[in-house]
């Protein structure tokens, strides 16, 4: 079975300052995608940014890129000029390719920004 | 586009009583997962649909949970009797998911949470 963890239960950073957020997984697939969701209080579950494990170029949107390394089984989020609205609970997930569509999340990592 | 649909958005009821969460995924989406996150336990997958019939339901935690989805556009997750450790945030999602499985992305709903007094 898929495992994720992110070893970090909680950040804070001053606005502005850029932050990365770890995650690795235990996987004997090949062929996966991850994904990082961010939680506001509010709490709806919004996608962040996703990546496909055969690409080996790192995915961006934005403000928002990933350090991809497959050998190690990692996969962080770095938020680039942080935003006080970037402030909310961040999950690492995993897929498996081909059948199952389902999600594996780590335990979350609540991020601060401090203004 | 409207997104993924719940309500209620809050349920407070009482231990024994039958809880009825409804969710309507977005037009088009052919997967529906319903999960369940508390603090405890995080985030975790109860049940999905794939073209309205249930794939895997391996995460319903015991028979009091129920999910139907009777049409393209409609979802239950039923919990009777309630008890108070049911007491979570209860999300849909869906997602469109081409054959063997594609990876594509779910889009959540803005989830139910249920109070179990």
């Amino acid at each position: 079975a898929q495992t994720v963890t992110q070893s970090q239960p909680e950040m804070s950073v001053q606005e502005a300052e850029t932050v990365t957020l770890s995650c690795t997984y235990d996987t004997s697939e090949n062929n996966y995608y991850l994904f990082w969701y961010k939680q506001p209080p509010s709490r709806q579950m919004i996608l962040v940014i996703r990546q496909e494990a055969y690409k080996q170029q790192n995915a961006t949107e934005n403000r928002f890129s990933v350090n991809f390394q497959k050998a190690a089984k990692s996969f962080s989020l770095k938020i680039s000029d942080s935003q006080l609205g970037d402030t909310a609970m961040y999950f690492c997930a995993f897929m498996k390719h081909g059948g199952a569509q389902k999600l594996v999340f780590g335990q979350g990592t609540r991020l601060t920004i401090n203004p | 586009d409207a997104g993924v649909i719940q309500s209620p958005r809050h349920e407070v009821t009482e231990m024994g009583q039958e809880v009825t969460l409804r969710c309507k995924p977005i037009s088009g989406h052919d997967y529906l997962f319903w999960y369940r996150q508390t603090m405890m336990r995080g985030l975790e997958l109860l049940i999905y649909f794939n073209n309205n019939v249930p794939i895997d339901d391996s995460g319903m935690p015991e028979d009091r949970f129920s999910a139907k989805m009777p049409n393209a556009s409609f979802s239950t997750l039923k919990i009777q009797p309630s008890e108070p450790r049911d007491s979570a945030v209860y999300f849909c999602a869906s997602s469109w998911g081409s054959s063997g499985g594609m990876g594509e992305t779910q889009y959540f709903g803005p989830g139910t949470r249920l109070l179990v007094l």
